[in-house]
């Protein structure tokens, strides 16, 4: 596999579920990101990630929670979710945090029922 | 607080015409901005990274603008092709190592044969 690569494509799960998104980068990169996409809204940036420590956590709720073991992997624990968190969620990689060129995974399309 | 807004919010244009997406931003502080693609159901694919030093630049047929002064960014397609419709999606980032990126909604681009 080449690339970004993000598992699984599709979820859908009960507001008392507990499941995790996953992502794999291919490219050497050294900062990850997670991104939320919502209908008719900006893509928002959730968490980034420099050298597997957190730097930026954008007042994203506690019911998500990232993990980054190493710098190709990037994990987004969900729980007790809500309807209105259902959207894309998209991961990302570069070589440098934010001021260098990012590259996408093809998203997890999340739906809370 | 940064704020983008992409005009327009959709385009449709017949093949071969070339077209100017619009991108502008309320604070002109800005380290880099970035162009993507967006097609239906995928990630995001960067298309042209300007760093706040840069007028513009140039891949194949697409060509980026910045005026950091008056907060506007302009992406050029010239000779536009059916397999240029996607949405097409302005980021900017104003926090260099905070890592604040803000993206517009996207411009829906539809070039019809």
């Amino acid at each position: 596999e080449t690339g970004v690569t993000q598992t699984p494509r599709h979820l859908v799960m009960g507001m008392t579920n507990k499941k995790s998104l996953k992502c794999e980068q291919h490219l050497g990169h050294n900062a990850m990101y997670w991104y939320k996409q919502s209908a008719k809204k900006p893509l928002e940036l959730m968490f980034v990630y420099s050298l597997e420590e957190r730097v930026e956590n954008n007042s994203v709720p506690s019911r998500f929670s990232p993990e980054c073991p190493n710098s190709s992997h990037l994990f987004l624990h969900l729980h007790t979710l809500q309807p209105e968190d259902s959207a894309l969620y998209l991961c990302a990689s570069s070589q440098a945090p934010v001021t260098d060129t990012q590259y996408f995974g093809p998203g997890t399309r999340l739906t809370v029922l | 607080k940064q704020e983008v807004t992409q005009i327009p919010a959709a385009l449709s244009v017949p093949e071969g015409e070339n077209l100017v997406l619009n991108c502008s931003f309320t604070d002109s502080a800005i380290y880099n901005l970035q162009w993507f693609r967006q097609d239906p159901g995928k990630g995001l694919t960067s298309l042209l990274l300007i760093q706040s030093s840069q007028r513009e630049q140039t891949s194949g047929r697409l060509n980026a603008s910045l005026d950091k002064s008056s907060g506007r960014s302009t992406l050029y397609i010239a000779a536009s092709q059916p397999g240029d419709s996607a949405t097409y999606l302005c980021a900017v980032n104003s926090g260099g190592s905070n890592y604040k990126l803000t993206f517009g909604k996207g411009t829906l681009l539809t070039v019809n044969p």
